[in-house]
């Protein structure tokens, strides 16, 4: 099994619908993130989490929300889904410290299309 | 903010020939790390080389090494005798907090040719 878990992999959902992005990790790690991924744009951060009680907004928040549900789950919520938002979304996690790889591990992607 | 520049958006190389990714970076933040990625078709990210700021040796794994010009604020990859499975797209980031928040270019797209 993968050590971070996405699903779907991939999702086509119409216009002003509501969708969860869902990500599970056995990596351990306490934080985890979730970036979005444009073309031409590399990723871009939307939330992250030290721990179950700390969530926090990146660079490109507005239209999402996420829920930290346990230690090794994290979600991202769209909560009315608009066709600019079709995107190859990724949750991360790394493990606390600092000067160090951090541990980054990626999840596979999920590819979702908003028409 | 940090910004993170790749200037190449796409190249051809041949295989066997090595190659250099440009990436510089814009942090006034003495402590940074930085990394490198390729994203295949595929599309799943994956880790290649990392590169801290105190570091005082260019980082190299395996065909992958950095070329760290710190005063430049550059962080060139390069790729040692291409190989075909090497085609993929390639990404700069780095960090600058301990909350290990990581800021991407926009990515390097690499063909290789036989």
């Amino acid at each position: 099994d993968a050590d971070v878990t996405q699903t779907p992999r991939n999702r086509i959902t119409k216009t002003g619908k509501r969708i969860m992005l869902e990500c599970s990790q056995t990596k351990g790690h306490d934080r985890m993130y979730w970036y979005r991924q444009d073309p031409g744009l590399g990723l871009r951060l939307i939330y992250y989490s030290f721990d179950v009680k700390d969530i926090n907004k990146g660079e490109i928040s507005d239209g999402y929300s996420v829920s930290r549900q346990a230690q090794a789950k994290f979600s991202l919520s769209l909560e009315s889904a608009i066709p600019n938002q079709t995107a190859l979304y990724f949750c991360a996690t790394s493990e606390t410290g600092t000067g160090s790889t951090y541990g980054y591990t990626f999840g596979s992607g999920t590819r979702l299309t908003v028409v | 903010a940090q910004k993170i520049t790749q200037t190449q958006p796409g190249m051809f190389v041949q295989e066997k020939e090595a190659v250099t990714l440009d990436c510089t970076y814009d942090t006034s933040d003495p402590s940074y790390g930085l990394f490198w990625y390729k994203q295949p078709s595929s599309g799943e990210m994956i880790f290649l080389i990392y590169q801290g700021s105190y570091d005082q040796q260019n980082a190299t794994e395996g065909r992958y090494s950095l070329n760290f010009q710190k005063a430049r604020k550059s962080a060139n990859l390069v790729i040692s005798a291409s190989q075909l499975g090497d085609s993929a797209m390639y990404f700069c980031a780095t960090t600058t907090d301990s909350w290990g928040k990581l800021q991407f270019g926009a990515g390097t797209q690499v063909v290789v040719t036989p």
